[in-house]
């Protein structure tokens, strides 16, 4: 089946330096990748919205300079949190959709997610 | 706009009892249904979706059916094992901007099955 990968599984970083995580799909292109952050006991809060070769677009109240996002080809797409601070700590989790027709039942695969934690 | 309702927990049973966790939602037109399963220090997997009204999705004993009349998508398990111990996200797809459908969840449901 689809697989969507994220690496690294688990990051630490210091406050001040900028952090990328990969989301990749394995087996299928991917047009559009989504992103979400999960707090602690929390749901998934979505991010952004990633379209191949073109600006991901940004939920209410996400920061786009702070969390930089790149859909580079149709199999990858990158978040990177720039000037982290502890408060940016939280898990990431990606998520691919496959094809461009959007049809009814179109299923979204996740990545395993990342553990950023800003000390 | 979408939302998802889902029962709050955590829900505690015993090996073996019948679970059920609540989901309503609120959609404009034909919404997709999903239930995520989310294990310890891992990211979510699709546990059974269902596109239309009166679908049953099912997999690994759970079950839920699309009913349009309640706009619900309860899950259901009739004998729940340990390893069933997870939090369960009810959620739905819908078009938002472009042609991008989006997962809008609920708030998820920690699950904690007793031996």
């Amino acid at each position: 089946g689809a697989v969507v990968s994220q690496h690294p599984s688990r990051v630490i970083c210091k406050s001040g330096t900028s952090v990328k995580i990969e989301c990749r799909s394995l087996d299928f292109q991917a047009t559009t990748m989504f992103w979400y952050r999960q707090f602690p006991k929390k749901s998934l809060m979505l991010m952004a919205t990633s379209n191949e070769g073109s600006k991901a677009t940004y939920e209410q109240g996400v920061e786009k300079d702070k969390f930089l996002i790149n859909h580079a080809s149709l199999t990858l797409s990158t978040l990177t949190v720039t000037s982290a601070h502890p408060e940016d700590s939280s898990f990431y989790i990606c998520s691919a959709r496959a094809g461009r027709q959007v049809t009814s039942g179109n299923t979204i695969y996740f990545g395993e997610g990342s553990w950023l934690t800003v000390v | 706009g979408n939302s998802v309702t889902q029962m709050e927990g955590p829900v505690t049973l015993s090996e073996e009892a019948f679970l059920t966790i609540n989901c309503t939602y609120t959609a404009t037109g034909y919404p997709s249904l999903f239930w995520y399963v989310q294990y310890p220090g891992e990211g979510l997997q699709l546990l059974l979706k269902a596109t239309k009204a009166d679908d049953k999705g099912s997999n690994k004993g759970f079950e839920a059916t699309y009913r349009k009349e309640t706009t619900s998508f309860h899950l259901e398990k009739g004998s729940v094992q340990v390893s069933d111990s997870a939090v369960y996200f009810c959620a739905l797809s819908g078009v938002s901007s472009g042609s991008a459908r989006q997962l809008t969840f609920g708030s998820g449901t920690q699950l904690t099955v007793l031996p």
